[in-house]
């Protein structure tokens, strides 16, 4: 059936370095992959998305690109900071708008 | 712009008892899910609806849960009797239609003793 893996589930660094978390996933009618940031006991909120029709998305510090090829995708940030420190979902869906995600990245980010 | 709202933010309930859960999307959007978030994963999809429709419905336990959205607007979900394992965190979400972006609400936090 449809699945995301996502890598690493947990990821630490130190502030002002980057971050990178990455997905696959199975169905190859999937054709968008939105990220997911969620901190602790509150909902996820939409941090960034990329539709098949194009490799790579940035927006400001935050970028993600996209291999349908290879069923990959990554979500990138940049002079990582404090407030980054959540946990991140990354999530697949076809033209049905059934989101799959994966299993979440704890990034700590270290000041 | 007002977001996804739900209530109760918080239930401890019994189990064997009865519990439900509302939602009001964000105005004007027709697509609705409703999704379980259980400690340290993903989400996963329960039930999504299109306008009063229910699309898809195939993840939902019929036994014991069921979902209506009357008019295409709030939806409610429902749990009877709730067992142990239904403790999680039930989230609604909305987007304007089935392909577009999925606005979340705050979910709600559900305990069974």
């Amino acid at each position: 059936g449809e699945n995301v893996e996502q890598h690493p589930s947990t990821l630490s660094v130190q502030e002002g370095d980057s971050a990178v978390i990455k997905c696959t996933y199975s169905d190859s009618a999937s054709n968008y992959f939105p990220w997911y940031k969620q901190e602790l006991g509150k909902r996820p909120q939409l941090i960034i998305d990329i539709r098949s029709n194009v490799g790579e998305k940035k927006d400001q510090r935050i970028a993600v690109t996209l291999n349908k090829t290879a069923k990959h995708f990554s979500l990138h940030i940049t002079e990582t900071q404090p407030e980054d420190s959540a946990v991140y979902f990354c999530a697949a869906s076809s033209y049905t708008g059934k989101l799959i995600f994966g299993q979440g990245t704890t990034l700590q980010v270290k000041p | 712009e007002a977001g996804v709202v739900q209530s109760p933010r918080y239930k401890i309930i019994e189990k064997k008892q009865p519990v439900a859960f509302w939602c009001n999307p964000i105005s004007g959007h027709n697509t609705l899910y409703w999704y379980l978030q259980n400690l340290g994963q993903g989400p996963e999809l329960l039930i999504r609806y299109e306008n009063e429709e229910a699309v898809d419905d195939s993840q939902l336990p019929k036994d014991r849960f069921s979902a209506e959205r009357l008019k295409g607007v709030d939806s409610t979900l429902k749990i009877q009797p709730a067992e142990l394992g239904d403790s999680a965190v039930y989230l609604c979400a909305s987007s304007l239609d089935s392909g577009s972006e999925q606005y979340f609400g705050p979910g709600t936090r559900l305990t069974v003793t």
